[in-house]
């Protein structure tokens, strides 16, 4: 069974770009979570889906970022325009229906550099 | 509220010795927890987790974890380090609609 793919794996854009990150979770999965992970800490959660609703976006910069999950499958994440604070990995990762007990399932990350 | 603490940012073993790295945690549910490794340009994966079935966790390649309720605490432990186990844990808390992560503890193995 295929894991969580993330397109692209690098990205090197100019500040002020747009860009744009793709994640499909696993197949029967409800919930898609997007996070950061800044070099040397944890992830931090951007957005989360339960199929394609989202549930929490408290932690998403509105005025920049914005995401979509169209059918409740796949998913992306988009930054516009870029900064260079932006630079760090972009996780995606599944799971069962939202529960306490399901966990995650993580793609390889899409790592990000504003220059 | 919803808190986790790694007690320890990096943590250095010698190949074959026992390896503890620890987490605390706080909730206002009764939460689920997880530990994750994360290896050089690879994703997170699951090591174990703690679901209220029983407080000693064991989990992939030798790690185990124990639940202790009135500690708070949730320490991941394995007998006898390896080398391929240098990476970074992450502890994870989970409650109501909301999970958490630590900031990580990256193991070194020294051969």
């Amino acid at each position: 069974e295929a894991g969580v793919v993330q397109s692209p794996r690098y990205k090197i854009i100019e500040k002020k770009q747009p860009v744009a990150f793709w994640c499909n979770p696993i197949s029967g999965h409800n919930t898609l979570y997007w996070y950061l992970q800044n070099l040397g800490q944890g992830p931090e959660l951007l957005i989360r889906y339960e199929n394609e609703e989202a549930v929490d976006d408290s932690q998403l910069p509105k005025d920049r970022f914005s995401a979509e999950r169209l059918k409740g499958v796949d998913s992306t994440l988009k930054i516009q325009p870029a900064e260079l604070g932006d630079s760090a990995v972009y996780l995606c990762a599944s799971s069962l229906q939202q529960g306490n007990y399901n966990e995650q399932f993580f793609g390889p990350g899409t790592r990000l550099t504003v220059l | 509220a919803q808190s986790v603490t790694q007690l320890d940012s990096h943590v250095s073993v010698s190949e074959g010795t026992p390896v503890l790295l620890r987490c605390n945690y706080s909730s206002s549910y009764s939460p689920s927890l997880f530990w994750y490794v994360q290896h050089p340009n690879k994703g997170l994966q699951l090591l174990l987790k703690y679901t209220s079935a029983a407080t000693l966790v064991k989990g992939i390649n030798g790690f185990e974890a124990e639940f202790k309720k009135s500690e708070t605490s949730f320490h991941l432990t394995k007998p006898s380090a390896h080398m391929s186990d240098a990476a970074e844990y992450f502890c994870v808390v989970k409650g109501y609609q909301k999970v958490t992560f630590g900031t990580g503890t990256k193991l070194q193995v020294i051969p």
